[in-house]
């Protein structure tokens, strides 16, 4: 069986600050891995996906993520952080063809 | 861009009460899904549709639960007989495809809040 751990439950940061938001996984075969955002009132929106080729991988508005198969992570990370980034983030593995299984979420307080 | 749209966002029912919570996936989607996030808990996969049948579900997804496509466009979650653990937020999404391609991407809707009284 396929899982993920989500290991801060809510995560405050000043503005401009660097942030990390963990995620480990377990798997007994390959996986693909997922970071999801959600923003106050709306649905889950990917941030960034990791399917094969390089390890390293970016969204459009600067988040990374880095697959580690030694240490089964996949830990989301960005130098600088907006008000803008206050949201809820959740990990996420593709368990078989069809779905998702999901993190318990990290929630990201950016403050002034 | 298109989105996946879901109605109504919020819906409160008696317990026993029969719900239908709808969802309007991308017009060019094949596979259709439907999670739950119970209040502070994790986004739980129900099930996954393709070609008008379930494709695969999880063990929370019993009789009580059902989907259907009635039409081109629409994709329901019917609960039949609702109990107080099914307050949740419901979540409906759609891919292309499957498997972890570039294109099995799945975009979610916004949501619909349940509660049961």
């Amino acid at each position: 069986a396929q899982s993920v751990t989500q290991l801060d439950s809510q995560v405050p940061v000043f503005e401009e600050a660097p942030v990390e938001l963990r995620c480990n996984y377990s798997s007994s075969v390959s996986v693909y891995l997922f970071w999801y955002v959600q923003y106050p009132n709306q649905g889950l929106q990917l941030l960034l996906k990791y399917l094969s080729g390089s390890t390293l991988v970016e969204s459009i508005n600067g988040f990374e993520a880095e697959f580690n198969k030694s240490q089964t992570s996949f830990h989301l990370r960005k130098p600088s952080v907006h008000i803008s980034d206050t949201a809820e983030y959740f990990c996420a593995v593709s368990g078989g063809y069809n779905k998702l299984i999901f993190g318990a979420g990290t929630r990201l307080a950016v403050h002034p | 861009e298109p989105e996946v749209t879901q109605t109504p966002s919020h819906q409160v029912t008696q317990m026993g009460q029969e719900v239908i919570l709808r969802c309007v996936p991308i017009s060019n989607h094949l596979y259709f899904y439907w999670y739950r996030q119970i209040l502070g808990q994790k986004v739980e996969f129900l099930v996954s549709f393709y070609n008008n049948e379930i494709s695969e579900k999880s063990e929370i997804f019993d009789d009580q639960f059902s989907v259907e496509r009635p039409d081109g466009s629409n994709f329901t979650l019917k609960i039949r007989s609702t109990k107080l653990e099914d307050s949740a937020m419901y979540f409906c999404a759609s891919s292309v495809n499957r498997g972890g391609g570039s294109t099995d991407t799945q975009y979610f809707g916004p949501g619909t809040r349940l509660t049961v009284l």
